[in-house]
């Protein structure tokens, strides 16, 4: 089955400046990479996410990239504030919608 | 935006009990899921459910776990008998199709086996 490697256990990085976590996927069939973000105690929100026919994918200061050749993915958080701090988790999505999720980035931002 | 509810949201039981976990999925939404999150791990798929029917499982959901939605109420999951090692966060899930930002998760049901 899918296998989702998430690079980054932890994180950190200065307010302002940009942060960068990568993902690797093993299945070449999956089209669907969303990501999301978790703070301490609470539930999964949805971020951003992007398809298999583009490779890159911009909302405001979260930009993802796609390639699918590497089957490698990865979120750009630019202009880091404090609030970005979380547990950002990459995830491919697979046969009935099943999300197969990375292990989590623990991204500090200080202040 | 559209919520999932999930009832309860912490819930302590003694080994060899049975639970069971409730989830008040998104209105329209047709797929329902089930996570489960060991503290500080990842979330790691247990069952999705469509139209009345497991479509999948993998293989965390032991033989001691059951899902149902009987006549649209609430999704469960349920537990008989529980095991020390099911101590988790238990994630529902609801989506529409597939594929899009739709996909919503509760907010966790905390579980301690005794």
């Amino acid at each position: 089955g899918e296998k989702v490697e998430q690079h980054e256990s932890t994180l950190s990085v200065r307010e302002g400046d940009s942060a960068v976590i990568n993902c690797t996927y093993t299945d070449t069939a999956s089209s669907y990479f969303p990501w999301y973000k978790q703070e301490a105690g609470k539930s999964l929100h949805f971020v951003i996410d992007i398809r298999s026919n583009v490779d890159r994918k911009q909302s405001q200061r979260l930009i993802v990239l796609l390639d699918k050749k590497a089957k490698r993915f990865s979120l750009h958080i630019t202009a880091t504030q404090p609030e970005d701090s979380a547990i950002y988790f990459c995830a491919a999505e697979g046969m009935g919608y099943k999300l197969t999720f990375g292990t989590g980035t623990s991204l500090l931002v200080d202040p | 935006g559209p919520k999932v509810l999930q009832i309860p949201s912490h819930q302590i039981i003694d080994m060899g009990q049975m639970v069971t976990l409730n989830c008040d999925p998104v209105s329209n939404h047709l797929y329902f899921y089930w996570y489960k999150q060991i503290l500080g791990q990842q979330m790691e798929f247990l069952v999705n459910f469509y139209n009345g029917k497991v479509m999948e499982k993998s293989k965390l959901f032991k033989d001691q776990f059951s899902v149902e939605r009987p006549d649209g109420s609430y999704f469960t999951l349920k537990i008989q008998p529980t095991a020390l090692e099911d101590s988790a966060v238990y994630f529902c899930a609801s989506s529409f199709t597939g594929g899009n930002s739709d996909y919503t998760f509760g907010s966790g049901t905390r579980l301690l086996v005794i």
